[in-house]
């Protein structure tokens, strides 16, 4: 089970903006562990898009932010396009049990 | 450019074991702060994260799955090899390793995947 919460689906008109939520608790995002993004298209590698709360590794559209509040994060598509539809995934560490790398449970992007 | 690559079965029998391997190219394991880790995608389902090694041979692994896992390095052939023991049905899933970034908390390239279905 995922001890990172997403909703499961979001979508958007092309060019509007969308948010996706990442809920955890104190033993991750709360206790400090910084926030990743992903991009997933089934069959595919899943391609990082935010690191370290808001940064973007090279060739990512400044399309996408991301933001952390206490025990939460977010990330934001601005300006919806038509090839952002895939499954987006939240990343931290959690410091419980030992200590482990944790994913949200997914949200799936639609393109109206 | 660096690359990362799954192989193993594709078909494994209820209760068996499952090796993977990941061969990697464009960077080394003996690099001070890197690691390659194992995430797996059931069908259907959400990215779980199963185990990760580092340059200096630390592991780590996923609680709930601790007791049937197990990691190696080649470091000179450049392969991180997962085992898996007492497979079962549910464990059919899309097997990823990924590299993490030098004391970074995330993976930042990605192999393609490779299918295991566990099945009899």
């Amino acid at each position: 089970q995922s001890v990172l919460t997403q909703p499961p689906s979001v979508s958007g008109a092309p060019g509007q903006r969308v948010t996706i939520s990442c809920t955890g608790s104190s033993s991750n995002i709360g206790g400090g562990y910084d926030v990743h993004w992903y991009q997933h298209l089934p069959g595919t590698a899943p391609r990082l898009l935010i690191y370290g709360d808001n940064n973007r590794p090279s060739g990512v559209p400044d399309r996408f932010s991301g933001s952390e509040s206490g025990t939460s994060a977010s990330l934001a598509i601005t300006g919806l396009q038509a090839e952002d539809e895939a499954d987006y995934y939240c990343q931290s560490y959690d410091s419980s049990l030992g200590g482990s790398y944790v994913f949200g449970t997914g949200t799936k992007v639609t393109v109206l | 450019q660096i690359t990362l690559k799954e192989s193993g079965p594709t078909l494994v029998d209820p209760t068996q074991t499952l090796t993977l391997t990941c061969t990697f190219s464009g960077f080394s394991l003996t690099t001070s702060g890197v690691a390659v880790g194992w995430i797996r995608q059931p069908p259907g389902k959400a990215l779980e994260w199963l185990a990760i090694i580092y340059w200096d041979d630390d592991q780590q692994f996923s609680p709930s799955l601790k007791s049937r896992l197990s990691i190696t390095k080649d470091t000179s052939k450049n392969q991180v090899v997962l085992t898996m023991t007492n497979m079962d049905p549910v464990d059919t899933a899309t097997y990823h390793c990924a590299r993490r970034l030098n004391n970074s908390g995330f993976f930042d390239y990605w192999g393609q995947g490779t299918l295991v279905t566990v099945s009899s």
